[in-house]
């Protein structure tokens, strides 16, 4: 079975532009969850969706942030405009139920200069 | 909130036993994971351990739970150099499914 995808798997943009991350989760799981990981803070919740509505996003840093799940398939994470205090690697992960466990994509390494 | 802490390095030679300590402040939490990140990938599960358990046994890894003191220890023997990696600890938060990160325990295995 395929597991999360994410795409792209690099970004290398320049300070204001827009950049979009996106996730498919492992097929049959119905939450879905963005992280952060950076050297200073280590692995963040930035939000999580249960059945495609956003249940808990308290970890979001600002309104610069924005995420959606227009269906199970398929989540974004935007970020406009973008700031070199972004740059990060940034996770997807899914699970069955919001009880399970959660299965980690590959990530995407943003930088933004 | 959760507080989750580990040490950052732990260097051990090859074919010797490898035990990585994670302490948590949350006495609720549910289910205790520990995951490995191998350099420029994802997270990988590696096991867990359900709060009502105090060891769990698969393959080369033992999971020690401690939950009287809230110390949760991954032990890997017969470490190899394919074991070299970051471990996670992640405690689940009781009543949720938000997972808690620990700093990370840098893995070196030396031959």
């Amino acid at each position: 079975d395929a597991g999360v995808i994410q795409s792209p798997r690099h970004e290398v943009t320049e300070m204001g532009q827009e950049v979009t991350l996106r996730c498919k989760p492992i097929s049959g799981h119905n939450s879905l969850f963005w992280y952060r990981q950076t050297m200073m803070r280590g692995l963040e919740l930035l939000i999580y969706f249960n059945n495609n509505v956003p249940i808990d996003d308290s970890g979001m840093p600002e309104d610069r942030f924005s995420a959606k799940m227009p269906n199970a398939s398929f989540s974004t994470l935007k970020i406009q405009p973008s700031e070199p205090r972004d740059s990060a690697v940034y996770f997807c992960a899914s699970s069955r139920d919001n009880q399970e466990t959660q299965y980690f994509g590959p990530g995407t390494r943003l930088l933004v200069l | 909130g959760e507080d989750v802490e580990q040490s950052l390095f732990l260097s051990v030679r090859e074919g010797d036993s490898s035990v990585i300590n994670c302490t948590y402040t949350d006495s609720s939490s549910t289910y205790l994971y520990w995951y490995k990140q191998e350099p420029g990938a994802g997270l990988q599960l590696l096991t867990y351990i359900f709060s009502n358990m105090d060891m769990k046994q698969d393959q080369r890894l033992t999971v020690l739970l401690n939950k009287k003191d809230k110390h949760l220890s991954l032990r890997i023997a017969d470490t190899q150099t394919g074991d070299s990696a970051i471990y996670f600890c992640a405690p689940r938060g009781g009543g949720g499914n938000k997972l808690t990160f620990g700093t990370g325990t840098q893995l070196k295995v030396e031959l």
